[in-house]
């Protein structure tokens, strides 16, 4: 699987909306691009995912450049509840868009958001 | 209940003892994983089971042994562990091992070997 490059750490003041960029410069054509996150103490979660198209969803938007080369997961207006470590991951898919289930975390992002 | 939920939360053992860790999905999903989360490092994939037979084991070392009864069951027995086993192990499922978008991961159990 192609890794992962995501900055160490980002802030982010409540109610303005939290870009978080990842890195996938080796990713080929039949890997997606995934985000979960984890808030301390907890399980992580899935967030989104994409493979060439942005993606939206309640939660998210996930930005695919046209290369595929990086991305960047937008929460529109972060609330403190969204501080947590957010993971970016690419993960094999066969031509059929099967996708196994081995995921590959990285040390993710820290993003803290504050009042 | 509904989700993922993880039995016991927080255990602590000698390195001479036997566990169990259980995991239980209320999803109907048919794939089922174990992951290692120790202090300051990656989630690390340990055992993947699908419809209830083992598909990925991660070299893990046999003081671990998974279980997968059912679909809905998954354990990680232990014995004769480590200090360095010491970790946050967490399960998780999804849909199918081959329609793994989304993985819903339980809360953990935070485990001490002493």
């Amino acid at each position: 699987d192609a890794k992962t490059t995501q900055p160490t750490s980002m802030d982010c003041a409540e109610g303005r909306a939290a870009n978080l960029p990842c890195n996938h410069s080796t990713i080929s054509g039949n890997e997606y691009v995934y985000w979960y996150r984890q808030i301390h103490s907890q399980g992580p979660q899935y967030i989104i995912h994409g493979l060439k198209n942005n993606e939206t969803n309640e939660m998210a938007s996930l930005i695919i450049t046209e290369d595929r080369k990086s991305s960047t997961l937008i929460l529109p207006h972060a609330t403190l509840r969204d501080t947590a470590v957010y993971y970016c991951i690419v993960n094999f898919a066969n031509a059929g868009g099967t996708s196994y289930g081995k995921l590959t975390f990285g040390q993710g992002t820290i993003l803290t958001v504050h009042p | 209940e509904t989700g993922v939920t993880q039995t016991p939360r927080h255990l602590v053992m000698g390195m001479t003892n036997k566990k169990s860790l259980k995991c239980e999905q209320h999803l109907g999903h048919n794939a089922m994983y174990w992951y290692k989360q120790s202090a300051k490092k990656p989630l690390e994939l340990m055992f993947v089971y699908s419809l209830e037979e083992r598909v990925e084991n991660n070299s893990v070392p046999s003081r671990f042994s998974p279980e997968c009864p059912n679909s809905s069951h998954l354990f990680l027995h232990l014995h004769t562990l480590q200090p360095e086993d010491s970790a946050l192990y967490l399960c998780a499922s999804s849909r199918s091992w081959t329609s793994a978008h989304e993985q819903f991961f339980g809360p953990g159990t935070r485990l001490t070997v002493l």
